[in-house]
């Protein structure tokens, strides 16, 4: 089955610590992948996806991920995060087989 | 302004009282997809429609109907609800039919079944 890991569920950093979340996704082919983020009492918003091309993508508020075939992996950064930065993070993959599969969240909390 | 719309926010009812949280979208996009969030369990996909009238099974559809009449709406039936169904659910919409675009979600539901 088509799955997707995370890792260190919580995390709790300070102001201007760099952050590292990773993601694992099981083997299916072509696979679309993204990150999302939940402040809290929100919904989900795109943070990041990668389609294809090059392996590092950038995406908003500072986030970056690399897509690394070999592991299967697509971990996110951040440099230096601020409190702001609180939320709940997803990793996702689309197999292109109308089904799409969530990690089990990592849970970042930023102290000021 | 873009968006999925859900309703009710909040609800809290009895277990066996059939009921139906809406879905709709203004996107005009062909999937859309219902979602249930569970403290550390992520999200898991109920129900998916990659257009009208062809609505298939996600992860955990037990327990759930839903129906696509018309594009911009997706309501997620629970004809008999049970405690284990309350949850936090996520109605999310997507351009392309096969879901592999990025997701736009609502503001979600809180069910609370007693």
């Amino acid at each position: 089955a088509q799955s997707v890991s995370q890792h260190n569920h919580h995390v709790i950093l300070s102001e201007a610590a760099s952050l590292e979340l990773g993601c694992n996704y099981s083997y299916g082919g072509t696979v679309n992948l993204f990150w999302y983020v939940q402040y809290p009492g929100q919904h989900l918003q795109l943070l990041l996806k990668y389609f294809s091309g090059d392996p590092l993508v950038k995406g908003i508020k500072g986030f970056e991920a690399e897509f690394i075939k070999s592991k299967f992996s697509f971990n996110l950064r951040k440099p230096s995060v601020q409190w702001s930065d609180t939320a709940e993070y997803f990793c996702a993959a689309s197999y292109g087989n109308n089904r799409l599969a969530f990690g089990k969240g990592n849970q970042v909390v930023v102290i000021p | 302004e873009a968006q999925v719309t859900q309703n009710p926010r909040y609800l809290i009812t009895v277990t066996g009282k059939k009921l139906t949280v809406t879905c709709s979208q203004n996107m005009n996009h062909e999937y859309m997809s219902w979602y249930r969030q569970d403290p550390g369990l992520g999200l898991r996909q109920i129900y998916y429609s990659m257009n009208v009238e062809v609505t298939d099974k996600g992860d955990v559809p037990e327990g759930y109907k839903v129906s696509r009449k018309e594009k911009r709406n997706f309501p997620l039936i629970l004809e008999s609800p049970s405690p284990n169904q309350t949850s936090l659910y996520f109605c999310a919409s997507s351009l392309s039919r096969l879901g592999d675009q990025p997701q736009h979600f609502g503001d979600g539901t809180r069910l609370s079944i007693l």
